[in-house]
């Protein structure tokens, strides 16, 4: 089955730094990724819709100059979350489509447990 | 803006009852719906996908029915074990395959 790999899958980081979170497809390729956060005890928002070779389109209230998102090849999507604070601490996790497979189901990462001290 | 509601928040059962849960969503207007598994601390596992063309998808224990017109979707899980135990969330599609999450109902399996 179709397999996305998100790395690292737990960091630790100082308020002020940036951190990279890299997504993976592993057998298929994706021209679409999407990433997402979830705070504790509540449910899964998405943040931004990540375009192979163009810019990521972010949703109302996700500031792009902080969530940097780079797509550059089928099978890679980065955030980067620049700049961080301890409001940055959340869960994120990456999902990604098969191309060309109209209706096909999203595959997610593990995720990514983001703690800013 | 599509908003999605899971119902009960949280259910214990004994092991080998079925499980029953639902999901409601307020733009009938889907693309399909997925059912995902998540456990605590850990990414979603994709359980079934719905095409919004459907009524139902089965995949061993686990059937969900999908009722676009009237923005419902259950789904059940039979001869419940320990091992089911999991948030499971409800998650409808549009068109632009952006999915929409409920707050998922947290299922614990008594053994």
């Amino acid at each position: 089955g179709a397999v996305v790999s998100q790395h690292p899958s737990r960091v630790i980081c100082k308020s002020g730094t940036s951190v990279k979170i890299e997504c993976r497809s592993l057998d298929f390729q994706a021209t679409t990724m999407f990433w997402y956060r979830q705070f504790p005890k509540q449910s899964l928002m998405l943040m931004a819709t990540s375009n192979e070779g163009s810019k990521a389109t972010y949703e109302q209230g996700v500031e792009k100059d902080k969530f940097l998102i780079n797509h550059a090849s089928l099978t890679l999507s980065t955030l980067t979350v620049t700049s961080a604070h301890p409001e940055d601490s959340s869960f994120y996790i990456c999902s990604a489509r098969l191309s060309g497979r109209v209706g096909s189901p999203l595959h997610f990462g593990n995720g990514t447990r983001l703690t800013v001290t | 803006k599509q908003e999605v509601t899971q119902i009960p928040a949280a259910l214990s059962v004994p092991e080998g009852e079925n499980l029953v849960l639902n999901c409601s969503f307020t733009d009938s207007a889907i693309y399909n719906l997925q059912w995902f598994r998540q456990d605590p601390g850990k990414g979603l596992t994709s359980l079934l996908l719905i095409q919004s063309s459907q009524r139902e998808q089965t995949s061993g224990r686990l059937n969900a029915s999908l009722d676009k017109s009237s923005g419902r979707s259950t789904l059940y899980i039979a001869a419940s074990q320990p091992g089911d135990s999991a948030t499971y969330l409800c998650a409808p599609a549009g068109d632009d395959y952006k999915l929409s999450f409920g707050a998922g109902t947290t299922v614990t399996v008594r053994a």
